[in-house]
């Protein structure tokens, strides 16, 4: 069954480094979300995209942050000049419309560690 | 600003017992709550939710209790089982938002002992 899949599964960067995260939804699903999970907390909502577009970016933590979906599809996560506070869990979940939360089915995350 | 508070931390129940997980809101515009479960090195899967509509929602041994004049939230299981051992998150929407996103509690590590 394709789930929705994540690359890589584990990122180790330098402090000041860009990174690429990578989210294939599952096939169909036309909304798609980032969230991060950093150390003892919960998940935090990034950014939501409908089709190509970005309706709600308002959890982007700095403009250091960016995404892009293309073709309806995959999503990529960009952070540039990272930072040691980047370092959490990256989560993407999709679901086949944002009108039933209920429907949102995640990935198994990007875990990326800045030093 | 946290708007969706889980204050537990941790549980601990023995196996064939009540595991009630507790939640928090301060947004009176939150309309849906979901509970997600969270196994390590995995993404959250889609457990139980409930409308604003409604006071509880009952699947199998989950059930979830709405006090909307409180803000508050549970989770019971009944009877719980040691593979219910894992991270329990509160997630609330607000759907007129139109968005679906999901504000999420810090999560409940729920420990089962056999």
């Amino acid at each position: 069954g394709a789930g929705v899949s994540q690359s890589p599964s584990n990122k180790v960067t330098e402090k000041g480094k860009d990174v690429e995260l990578r989210c294939d939804p599952i096939s169909g699903h036309t909304a798609l979300y980032w969230y991060r999970q950093s150390l003892g907390q919960g998940l935090e909502f990034l950014i939501y995209f409908q089709g190509n577009s970005a309706p709600d970016k308002s959890g982007l933590p700095s403009d250091r942050f960016s995404a892009e979906r293309t073709g309806g599809s995959v999503s990529t996560l960009t952070i540039q000049r990272t930072q040691q506070e980047d370092s959490a869990v990256y989560l993407c979940a999709s679901s086949s419309g944002p009108y039933r939360a209920e429907t949102q089915y995640f990935g198994p995350g990007t875990r990326l560690l800045v030093l | 600003d946290q708007q969706v508070k889980q204050n537990s931390p941790s549980l601990s129940v023995q196996e064939g017992r009540i595991s009630i997980l507790n939640c928090d809101y301060t947004n009176s515009m939150f309309d849906y709550f979901l509970w997600y479960k969270k196994y390590p090195a995995e993404g959250p899967t889609f457990l139980i939710s409930i409308s604003s509509i409604k006071d509880k929602n009952e699947d199998g041994r989950f059930t979830v209790f709405l006090n909307k004049s409180a803000k508050h939230l549970s989770l019971h299981i009944v009877p719980s089982q040691p593979g219910d051992s894992a991270v329990y998150f509160c997630a609330a929407s607000d759907r007129s938002g139109n968005t679906g996103k999901l504000i999420f509690g810090q999560g409940t590590t729920l420990q089962v002992k056999p």
